[in-house]
């Protein structure tokens, strides 16, 4: 199994333009999520999802957009690039219940960008 | 707003030394997650321990859950260099499905 897989690893943008980083499983997980991770914030919950066609924004969705077509992919659209979006980009996805919420997270090795 | 709130935000110790670190949180939880990060790497899940548990071991690892003071507590025994990273707690609020990460503790092992 590949796990969860990111692409692309590096990104620089130009403030204004839109890009899409993709995420996908191959184990099946019902949840996925998207984190953002600055220096001294540890990391913040951007959008999740419980399922395909399923979406939720997290702490801080602002900025970003969120589909879940099939139960493998999960991409995260930056609408307007902004340089207060430079950060690493975590992808995740587990299994979950729904009186327990999502279990143990398997991470991708994350999307470093950044928006000048 | 983030839930968990790691203690200290950075500890340096011995090889050989115990590490512990604590996370408290605000609201009711359905789940304490702990993960580690080394640097520049992903996270790695430890330990999940549910709100009806009170201590769980793996390992060198020991996570232990007070919920009604809303803290948690990771140990790691008898440290090795390789300990070195950065530790995460993270919360499943009750009633939602957010994980929600703190900050962190970053802890060094020295040889």
């Amino acid at each position: 199994n590949a796990g969860v897989t990111q692409t692309p690893k590096f990104q620089v943008l130009k403030t204004g333009q839109s890009m899409t980083l993709q995420c996908a499983q191959d184990m099946n997980h019902e949840y996925m999520s998207w984190y953002r991770q600055d220096p001294g914030m540890g990391l913040r919950l951007i959008h999740y999802s419980v399922g395909a066609g399923i979406t939720d924004q997290g702490e801080v969705p602002n900025g970003y957009n969120v589909s879940r077509s099939t139960t493998e992919d999960f991409p995260l659209r930056l609408l307007s690039a902004a340089p207060s979006q430079t950060s690493v980009y975590f992808c995740a996805s587990s299994y979950t219940w729904p009186t327990s919420g999502p279990y143990e997270q398997y991470f991708g090795p994350g999307t470093r960008l950044t928006v000048t | 707003s983030q839930q968990g709130e790691e203690d200290p935000q950075a500890l340096s110790i011995q090889e050989g030394e115990n590490a512990t670190m604590n996370c408290s949180y605000k609201t009711s939880i359905n789940n304490l997650q702990w993960y580690r990060q080394n640097s520049g790497r992903g996270l790695v899940h430890l330990i999940l321990i549910r709100s009806n548990e009170r201590e769980k071991h793996s390992g060198r690892l020991r996570v232990t859950l007070d919920t009604s003071k809303k803290s948690s507590s990771l140990l790691i025994t008898a440290s090795r260099a390789a300990d070195t990273a950065s530790y995460f707690c993270a919360t499943v609020q009750g009633g939602s499905e957010k994980l929600v990460f703190g900050k962190g503790t970053k802890l060094t092992v020295n040889p």
